[in-house]
């Protein structure tokens, strides 16, 4: 059974930063691209960003760029999401998502807040 | 970015009801694979979005055969032949041809 589990969301001030995992099994992790999606609250879905199997290939949404860094180890079946300059508006669940094209599989996200 | 649209923001249907949800893309999402990136996910109430269908019409593992998904270029349709208690919840289109990846505005499903 595939299964993604996210931790490292909390509270957060404005300018701050947070590392989000994603442990993951049930899969052959190293065989698969990942990818990061957020949802600020009562809100729609918003693609972050994606990392190829390898680590070799990142995407990531303008409204993160140069702020956050996708990254994996393949060693241990995790993803990672580096949150730096935090703003009140990255304030979002944050889902870990398998997949490129299609996101197949979805962890049950976790939950950050950036305020003062 | 390609913009996906979805129609309507709402909508209210009846148990045992058939149901359809719309989405247009700004752009074709043909790739140059010969594949056409468009998924359709449901999202319950207080739960993750879960992945219904895949490449316009394919359905993911352990999805009901009631949900099917058409379409071409940038019109695409989810239909829910028979809408059961359990399919409440919003649902939405995302595309996966480009970069960045887009989701449509969702549609909020509600069993009358």
């Amino acid at each position: 059974e595939v299964q993604l589990l996210e931790s490292g969301g909390g509270l957060v001030q404005p300018g701050g930063s947070l590392r989000l995992s994603c442990a993951t099994s049930g899969f052959t992790f190293s065989g698969y691209p990942m990818s990061w999606v957020r949802q600020a609250p009562g809100k729609g879905l918003e693609w972050v960003s994606t990392i190829s199997s390898g680590g070799d290939t990142t995407y990531s949404a303008d409204s993160v760029k140069g702020r956050f860094t996708i990254s994996r180890d393949n060693s241990k079946n995790t993803l990672f999401l580096q949150m730096n300059s935090l703003r009140a508006d990255d304030t979002a669940v944050y889902y870990c998502d398998r997949g490129l094209a299609t996101l197949d599989f979805w962890g049950q996200g976790t939950l950050v807040t950036v305020s003062s | 970015d390609i913009v996906m649209t979805q129609t309507p923001l709402s909508s209210p249907v009846t148990l045992g009801q058939p149901a359809s949800i719309s989405c247009r893309s700004s752009e074709s999402l043909g790739h140059s694979d010969g594949n056409t990136y468009l998924s359709w996910l449901q999202q319950r109430p207080g739960q993750p979005p879960r992945l219904l269908i895949y490449k316009i019409s394919n359905r993911f593992s352990g999805v009901p055969d009631r949900f099917s998904g058409s379409g071409a270029g940038t019109d695409f349709t989810l239909k829910i032949s028979r809408v059961e208690a359990e399919d409440a919840g919003v649902y939405y289109c995302m595309q996966g041809t480009q970069f960045p990846r887009t989701f449509g505005g969702g549609t909020k499903l509600e069993i009358k």
